[in-house]
């Protein structure tokens, strides 16, 4: 079935300092690729997209990377801040017949040290 | 605009008990989804609903029933709770068939014992 694998589980980085989550998936009919912001006790939240036409989008200090090819994407947090922590999650979507599924990885634990 | 709305948002079963979740959204989307959110482990699809009167099987649907009589409401059944099953749930909808951008609800923490 499809599967996403998501690395690293958990990311510690200095105040200002750039970081990179990486997410691989199976599902070669996937073709939408977010991802999405949970603070502690919220619900999660979409920060960036990506589409599979599309190799790189930006949003101010966030980007994300696209190589369907190899079937990795990969979501870059420049000059990190402490409000930047949050567990991220990647997914991939698979289009549906009138929707989409969404697989979720497991999660990357970022905590930005002031 | 309450966007996706979970009840109840905390419950504790005892095993062999029965439940079930219920989400409402307002915002008119087709697509409706249940998850799971255990440490470690992401967001599991339980099941999932492209409109009304549909449903579907996700990645961890055993134990777990979903109907979706009306388009607003997706509702999660447990019929005989264990254990396995504490967790936080999360309703998600989405409407957008270019994107498929979900929507989630505050989530609902269910703890069995």
């Amino acid at each position: 079935g499809e599967n996403v694998e998501q690395h690293p589980s958990t990311l510690s980085v200095q105040e200002g300092d750039s970081a990179v989550i990486k997410c691989t998936y199976s599902d070669s009919a996937s073709n939408y690729f977010p991802w999405y912001k949970q603070e502690l006790g919220k619900r999660p939240q979409l920060i960036i997209d990506i589409r599979s036409n599309v190799g790189e989008k930006k949003d101010q200090r966030i980007a994300v990377t696209l190589n369907k090819t190899a079937k990795h994407f990969s979501l870059h947090i420049t000059e990190t801040q402490p409000e930047d922590s949050a567990v991220y999650f990647c997914a991939a979507s698979n289009p549906l017949s009138g929707g989409f599924k969404t697989i979720f990885g497991a999660g990357t634990r970022l905590f930005v040290k002031a | 605009n309450a966007g996706v709305t979970q009840t109840p948002k905390f419950r504790v079963l005892k095993t062999g008990q029965s439940m079930t979740l219920l989400c409402a959204q307002d915002m008119n989307h087709e697509y409706m989804y249940w998850y799971r959110q255990d440490p470690g482990m992401g967001l599991r699809l339980i099941h999932y609903s492209v409109g009304e009167g549909t449903t579907a099987k996700g990645e961890v649907p055993d134990g777990y029933n979903v109907s979706r009589l009306k388009k607003q409401n997706f509702l999660l059944g447990l019929e005989s709770a264990a254990p396995s099953q504490t967790s936080v749930y999360f309703c998600a909808s989405g409407g957008r068939v270019d994107t498929g951008e979900l929507f989630f609800g505050e989530g609902s923490r269910l703890t069995v014992l």
